[in-house]
Order: structure tokens, then C-alpha cells, then sequence
């Protein structure tokens, strides 16, 4: 069975890094790609990202590349999603997710890792 | 890239087919196979419905369907019943080799 489990919720303060995960199980990690997920308070959601674990070739949608940084540890089946200075705005719920073999379509969700940013 | 777009609501009462639309331009939606279509309930995680415009996963009911005509994707829901009610994404994979997603649709079952 393919899972898909993500670090913990956060509470942290603006200005602090943070870094999230998402472990991947049940299928052969290093050969789909995972996708980063953003739905803020009540909103829509946001795609954020994508990696493969293979090669660690990675793309970012434009309006947020450089405010966050997406990477892969094959070797532990993680992905992540890291923060160097977080935001109030960044509070959100994080989701990763598995990308379809050949297409581009997000098959299989983690659970989500809900982040507070507040002073 | 700017988010697909979707209508805010839309209401049906059960039985009855509904169809919701998403919008793009000719560098997601109308260039491109790869439309997908999520359902989020409250509280819940997002499950794909729909891939490659009218593609059903395996489990997934098949009063849902997926087409798509030129710039615009659209899911049909028909028998409607009230477990339908949630919310709805559509997605589609741009000429940039990015992710796109709608903004949502609200779906009450009256």
C-alpha cells in the first residue's frame, strides 16, 4: 500500500527556520516524483513544488520559488519542504503528494502538516 | 501562472447531474492531457477523481466524469447524492512543466 506520512504539526515564530517531511512507503520511492502542496486558512490549493527523488531534479511554481526550498533523501524515502525564514503569512496546511507514473496527475496525499506562524 | 479558473459554488439537489467548469489558457488546459480533478471534504485530504481529463482511478464512483473542450475542463458529477458534497480542484500540468490548480468550487447538495 502506498503511504505517504508527514512530520507533525509546527507552531513557530516569524523569523525561524523550519524544515518538514514527508516519508514515502509501499512503492519504489525514488522513482515517482513528490509534490508540495499549500492550502492556507480557509483557501484553495496552492501547488508549490515538485522533486524526483531520483535525480533531485526539482521545479517550483514561479510565484513561490526562492521563499522555500524542496529536497529528497532517497536513501530514507523523505521528501522535504524547508523554510529559512518563516512569515505569518506561511501558515498554512502542507501536503505532499505523489506524482503518477507518466502523468502528471497527484495520486496518492499525505496527511497533511498544518504550520502556525505567530509571535 | 495564474490559478485555473473555477466558480466559487455550485448547488444541485440529489439525483441530479451537475457540471462543474475550469477555465485556463492555451499553456495549461488547452495544451495539455494531463487535467486532474480532486474532491476535499472538511477536514479531509484532498482525493483525485479524475486524471488525463476523464480518466477515473480505481474505487472512484462512475457517476463522475471528466472532458475537456478547448481551453476549458469540465467535471460531471451525475446522480448526485449527498456524500458529493465537498469541494472541488481542478489542476493542469502548464507549458512551463509546472502544476496548476483552480481555485475551487463549493458543491452543496440541496
Amino acid at each position: 500500500e502506498v503511504q505517504l506520512v508527514q512530520s507533525g504539526a509546527e507552531v513557530k515564530k516569524p523569523g525561524e527556520s523550519l524544515k518538514i517531511s514527508c516519508k514515502g512507503s509501499g512503492y519504489s520511492f525514488a522513482s515517482y516524483w513528490i509534490g508540495w502542496v499549500r492550502q492556507m486558512p480557509g483557501k484553495g490549493l496552492e501547488w508549490m513544488g515538485i522533486i524526483y527523488p531520483g535525480d533531485s531534479d526539482t521545479r517550483y511554481s514561479p510565484s513561490l520559488q526562492g521563499q522555500v526550498t524542496i529536497s529528497v533523501d532517497k536513501s530514507i524515502s523523505t521528501a522535504y519542504l524547508q523554510w529559512s525564514s518563516l512569515k505569518a503569512s506561511d501558515s498554512a496546511m502542507y501536503y505532499c503528494a505523489r506524482r503518477g507514473n507518466g502523468v502528471w496527475t497527484l495520486d496518492h496525499w499525505g496527511q497533511g502538516a498544518l504550520l502556525t506562524v505567530s509571535s | 501562472q495564474s490559478a485555473l479558473t473555477q466558480p466559487a459554488s455550485v448547488s444541485g439537489s440529489p439525483g441530479q447531474s451537475i457540471t462543474l467548469s475550469c477555465t485556463g489558457t492555451s499553456s495549461d488546459i488547452g495544451g495539455s492531457i494531463y487535467v486532474s480533478w480532486y474532491q476535499q471534504h472538511p477536514g479531509e485530504v484532498p482525493q483525485l477523481m479524475i486524471y488525463d481529463v476523464s480518466n477515473r482511478p480505481s474505487g472512484v464512483s462512475n457517476r463522475f466524469s471528466g472532458a475537456k473542450s478547448g481551453n476549458t475542463a469540465s467535471l460531471t458529477i451525475s446522480g448526485l447524492q449527498a456524500e458529493d458534497e465537498a469541494d472541488y480542484y481542478c489542476s493542469s500540468y502548464t507549458s512551463s512543466g509546472t502544476l496548476v490548480f483552480g481555485g475551487g468550487t463549493k458543491l452543496t447538495v440541496l
